[in-house]
């Protein structure tokens, strides 16, 4: 079965560093972009940005890039998103999916998600 | 950057009454990468169409995709129980995804 598993719930304070991590199974996890994908509370999907793990080739959104790092080891098929200063506002839900070139490039598996709450 | 407007922002029907979602791109963008997300609460979303009118795997034949250019539709033709839930669309260009806002369904 293809899935993606994402690490657990966070709380961390402003300021902090964090960094969640999505692990893929049942498929080459090299030869497929995963992508990250913010969404806040109450609110819809924002796409953050993309990296093929095959040789760590990265792309960000332009509202993301510069806030958070996209990082991947190939060798435990496993794709982080991090933080290095939290900040209340990154309080959302995180969610890695990935995408399928073979249906244009479409989010075809999700993780359940991460859950991050920033508070002081 | 391609901006995605869905439209309604809700649309409150009955069970087996057919649902019509449309989603606006603010430029023509290529339909092979134009799809449609089912999210309901608490969970992650799903996909559902990909290429604008193919259904991903295990989809119902109740939801199809249709449009071209600049304007896209998601359509229920039936509505089921299951099916009130946020749907999104969704497209990627040049290793950049944009999503639209959302249309809620609800049960009227």
């Amino acid at each position: 079965e293809v899935q993606l598993v994402q690490s657990g719930a966070e709380v961390k304070k402003p300021g902090e560093s964090l960094k969640i991590s999505c692990k893929g199974s049942g498929y080459t996890f090299t030869t497929y972009w995963i992508g990250w994908v913010r969404q806040m509370p109450g609110k819809g999907l924002e796409w953050m940005g993309i990296i093929y793990p095959g040789d760590s080739d990265t792309r960000y959104s332009p509202s993301f890039q510069g806030q958070v790092t996209i990082s991947a080891d190939k060798s435990i098929s496993t794709a982080y998103l991090q933080w290095s200063s939290l900040k209340a506002s990154d309080t959302a839900m995180y969610y890695c999916a990935r995408l399928s070139y073979g249906s244009g490039y479409s989010m075809d598996v999700w993780g359940q998600g991460t859950t991050v709450t920033i508070s002081s | 950057e391609v901006v995605l407007t869905q439209s309604p922002g809700t649309l409150s029907l009955s069970p087996g009454e057919r649902a019509t979602l449309s989603c606006r791109a603010s430029q023509s963008v290529n339909s092979i990468y134009l799809g449609w997300y089912q999210q309901k609460p608490g969970q992650a979303p799903r996909l559902l169409i990909y290429g604008a009118s193919s259904r991903a795997t295990g989809i119902p034949d109740r939801f199809s995709g249709s449009g071209s250019g600049t304007d896209f539709t998601l359509t229920i033709s039936r509505l089921e129980p299951e099916d009130f839930a946020v749907y999104y669309c969704q497209h990627y260009s040049s290793s950049l995804g944009t999503f639209g806002q959302g249309t809620k369904v609800e049960i009227k």
